[in-house]
């Protein structure tokens, strides 16, 4: 079946560079999401990336996917306090009646130290 | 631009009671959503309405029924609330996704339901 899998928490430093993971099982999917999620908010569509591409970047973000192992990645760099939200990790999931079907992982929690 | 409206945002119910929630999308949309959000488990679909007039168990429809009143609003209805139903509720819209189309969801701010 289908399934989204990510760790529920990554800590790292001001200024660093975070990357958050996740795998995914359904590789008919056409689209990866990665939705941004701020405390008390709804989530926001952060990045998407087409299955047939790669890599995608969109200014501190880089999307990286590897579609041998159904592996999805997110880098953030120069992380600031701002980026202090729950990610979560997203995978369409075509032929599901003509609704927009997409199936979730759990979040990533993403804390930063000073 | 409202995007996904959803009311209310908080609820406090007693086990048993009745509650419907809310949403309203003003995107001209013609699918819409909701899910339920719990601590480490993401998201899960309970129901969609791929266009109006249709209606579809999502993962997690039990206890739970909807309504897709026009094109714009999308209710959610507790018959009898259980505390296991205490979560945050998720509405969102989008428009259907054809074949390999680009098609996000986008989703209101969330109403936060306790079951006593």
């Amino acid at each position: 079946g289908e399934d989204v899998e990510q760790s529920l928490f990554l800590s790292v430093r001001e200024g660093d560079s975070s990357v958050i993971n996740c795998t995914y099982t359904d590789s008919s999917s056409t689209y990866l999401y990665w939705y941004k999620q701020e405390p008390g908010a709804g989530l926001q569509l952060l990045t998407y990336i087409f299955s047939n591409m790669d890599m995608k970047q969109d200014q501190r973000l880089t999307v990286l996917l590897n579609k041998k192992d159904k592996h999805l990645s997110l880098r953030i760099a120069d992380t600031q306090t701002g980026d202090s939200a729950i990610y979560f990790c997203a995978e369409s999931a075509p032929g599901y009646s003509s609704a927009s079907k997409i199936i979730f992982g759990s979040g990533t929690r993403l804390s930063i130290r000073p | 631009n409202a995007g996904v409206t959803q009311t209310p945002k908080f609820q406090v119910l007693k086990t048993g009671q009745s509650m419907t929630l809310q949403c309203a999308q003003d995107m001209n949309h013609n699918s819409m959503y909701w899910y339920r959000q719990d601590p480490g488990m993401g998201l899960r679909l309970i129901y969609y309405s791929a266009s109006e007039g249709t209606t579809d168990k999502g993962e997690v429809p039990n206890g739970y029924n909807v309504s897709r009143l026009n094109k714009r609003e999308f209710s959610l209805r507790l018959e009898s609330a259980a505390p296991s139903q205490t979560s945050v509720y998720f509405c969102a819209s989008s428009e259907p996704s054809g074949q390999g189309s680009f098609q996000p969801q986008h989703f209101g701010d969330g109403t936060r339901l306790s079951i006593l």
